[in-house]
């Protein structure tokens, strides 16, 4: 099955930072890509996704990039924000609802 | 709209004993996926229903099980309940034909 790899696991920025979470994957068959974030005690939120036919999409602060060939999708995330902090996830799906998700990234964002 | 809901929101449960969990998704959306987050494994794919067919099934023991109803409310049960059960159990609706999921806000299932 499909295997997705997350990191870093743990990402201190100063606020005003960019942060980047790196994903890669191991099913060619993949071709969508989530993300998710998850505050303390609430459920997983989607704030971006991408399409394999798509190699970027951004969304204000917000953006993913996808290297299909080398397997692996970033999270980047500009201007941070002490709101930011959170632990994001990313998925990989080859199609349906369903999704291996990364273990992870803890991200602080540190006034 | 009104989102995923999931009942109950905590359940404290003993080995051995078995549990169900219920989750109504968003009005519209007919597939329904559950998945087992914890510390150490984080989310895990248990399986997916669509249009009260088990569509995908993850890697987890036969004691991990669920249906969906025709109105697309799910619900899963865990038979011969172990410590290692505990997690946060989620489920998470999408519209026919789309990716996004979205997902309620789980039920902590403690096993003791």
């Amino acid at each position: 099955g499909e295997n997705v790899e997350q990191h870093p696991s743990t990402l201190s920025v100063q606020e005003g930072d960019s942060a980047v979470i790196k994903c890669t994957y191991s099913d060619s068959a993949s071709n969508y890509f989530p993300w998710y974030k998850q505050e303390l005690g609430k459920r997983p939120q989607l704030i971006i996704d991408i399409r394999s036919n798509v190699g970027e999409k951004k969304d204000q602060r917000i953006a993913v990039t996808l290297n299909k060939t080398a397997k692996h999708f970033s999270l980047h995330i500009t201007e941070t924000q002490p709101e930011d902090s959170a632990v994001y996830f990313c998925a990989a799906s080859t199609g349906g609802n369903q999704f291996y998700f990364g273990t992870g990234t803890s991200l602080t964002v540190i006034p | 709209k009104a989102g995923v809901t999931q009942t109950p929101r905590y359940l404290i449960k003993t080995r051995g004993q078995q549990v169900t969990l219920s989750c109504s998704p968003i009005s519209g959306h007919r597939s329904v996926s559950w998945y087992q987050q914890t510390p150490g494994q984080g989310l895990q794919f248990l399986f997916e229903y669509f249009s009260e067919t088990q569509r995908n099934k993850g890697n987890f023991p036969g004691r991990f099980s669920g249906r969906q109803f025709s109105n697309s409310r799910s619900e899963m049960n865990v038979s011969t309940l172990e410590l290692g059960d505990s997690a946060l159990y989620l489920c998470a609706s999408a519209p026919l034909g789309l990716y996004e999921q979205y997902f309620g806000p789980g039920t902590r299932l403690t096993v003791t």
